[in-house]
């Protein structure tokens, strides 16, 4: 039962260059959602999508994108990174039984 | 702009001591509250969680009391051990499932 799998785990890339973070569930929960990490600040919400086909934006969507044609994944695209998009990047799916979010193991992003 | 609240930023407590975590919120949409844990190196996994209707959830040493009126909740950790040490995060769900998170709170126990 691997739950969660985020990919890369760790990624250095260029500010402009097109990143794309992978996130992969095998529950098929319908909600899924992408959050950002930040010394001082939580974790903040970037984008998040009630099924497949169906995404909406978080409290800090600009300069991502994301898509979910499948229920198991749900990619999150930085289009032209910039260093402000330094970050921990959390994957999570919605589990009605516990009534909680569960969060992958994270993508630590360096964005030069 | 934080919509929850978090104090302190970090602790340091003596093993078998009592730790404190504050939150307070604003939005009374917020109808689920949350405490994650989080230990370097991994996501963050549910602690424990109350709902508004509730004053108080215990679960072993694990403690929520909720003020509603004053739109405030705490985490209380007793007999705190050093397995304990990690980083806490009090959370504010809405629609949708979406939570809002405090800054959180590094603990760290001391033997």
């Amino acid at each position: 039962d691997a739950g969660i799998t985020q990919s890369p785990r760790y990624k250095i890339t260029e500010t402009g260059r097109q990143v794309t973070l992978m996130c992969h569930q095998t529950w098929s929960h319908s909600y899924m959602f992408w959050y950002r990490q930040d010394l001082g600040h939580g974790l903040r919400l970037i984008y998040y999508s009630a099924a497949a086909d169906i995404t909406d934006k978080g409290e800090v969507p600009d300069g991502y994108v994301v898509s979910r044609s499948k229920t198991e994944n749900f990619p999150l695209t930085l289009e032209s990174a910039t260093r402000s998009q330094t970050s921990v990047y959390f994957c999570a799916t919605y589990r009605g039984r516990e009534q909680t979010q569960y969060f992958g193991p994270g993508t630590r992003l360096l964005v030069l | 702009q934080q919509q929850v609240k978090q104090s302190p930023q970090s602790l340091i407590v003596q093993k078998g001591g009592i730790s404190i975590i504050n939150c307070a919120y604003e939005n009374t949409a917020f109808d689920y509250f949350p405490w994650y844990q989080q230990f370097p190196g991994k996501g963050p996994a549910l602690l424990i969680a109350i709902r508004p209707d509730v004053s108080e959830k215990k679960e072993g040493r694990f403690t929520i009391s909720f003020n509603k009126s004053a739109k405030q909740f705490s985490l209380h950790i007793m007999d705190s051990q050093p397995g304990d040490s990690a980083t806490y995060f009090c959370a504010a769900e809405y629609n949708d499932y979406k939570l809002s998170f405090g800054a959180g709170t590094t603990v760290t126990v001391r033997a």
